[in-house]
């Protein structure tokens, strides 16, 4: 079974900039995650989709950041503009979704700001 | 103060040594343990998984949870250089729902 798929690994812009990030989920996983990860500190959820809908979105930094899950499958995030602070690592993680506790974890992608 | 505490460590032990890992946090409706492990430059893996109470032995791991205490810990038995990496302790009040992580403990198991 392949994992979940996420795309770039690694993303170096300057602020001001926008960017994007892919992630492909499990086959048949109907939730779909993105976590923000800081050096040194746990992931912290951003957004949580139930096939295309945005079920829970309230730590989403909504000025800069938007996501969408289109057909319910794959998903992108993006950032614009960028700001320095906005450097860490982004990671999206599947789970086949009610009563399921397991979330498989991509990658992630490492984004530096400069 | 955060949810759930964790110390970051790092927590260097010699191998075959036993591991601790523990965790507090302050929010009672919690009813789902996990602990998961990373490896540098990789995204997390589950670990252990406890609902409510209660103890879980799963090979050389062992989680436990203490929710009167507000506390849940990890073993790790015979500990091997490749149980090298970050520990994290993570939490959530229903099954498929937000998980609130902990900082992450490094661990370095030295041959």
């Amino acid at each position: 079974e392949a994992g979940v798929v996420q795309s770039p690994r690694y993303k170096i812009i300057e602020k001001k900039q926008p960017v994007a990030f892919w992630c492909n989920p499990i086959s048949g996983h109907n939730t779909l995650y993105w976590y923000l990860q800081n050096l040194g500190q746990g992931p912290e959820l951003l957004i949580r989709y139930e096939n295309e809908e945005a079920v829970d979105d309230s730590q989403l930094p909504k000025d800069r950041f938007s996501a969408e899950r289109l057909k319910g499958v794959d998903s992108t995030l993006k950032i614009q503009p960028a700001e320095l602070g906005d450097s860490a690592v982004y990671l999206c993680a599947s789970s086949k979704g009610q009563g399921s506790y397991e979330q498989y974890f991509g990658p992630g992608t490492r984004l530096t700001v400069t | 103060q955060k949810e759930v505490e964790q110390d970051p460590g790092p927590l260097s032990v010699p191998e075959g040594a036993i591991v601790s890992l523990n965790c507090t946090y302050s929010n009672s409706a919690f009813q789902y343990f996990m602990w998961y492990r990373q490896y540098s430059r990789k995204g997390p893996e589950l670990l252990m998984y406890t609902y409510s109470s209660g103890n879980k032995e799963d090979g050389r791991f062992t989680a436990q949870v203490d929710k009167s205490s507000k506390y849940i810990s990890l073993f790790i038995r015979d500990s091997q250089p490749s149980d090298s990496a970050t520990y994290l302790c993570a939490m959530s009040v229903d099954s498929w729902g937000k998980l609130q992580f902990g900082a992450g403990t490094q661990v370095v198991v030295t041959p």
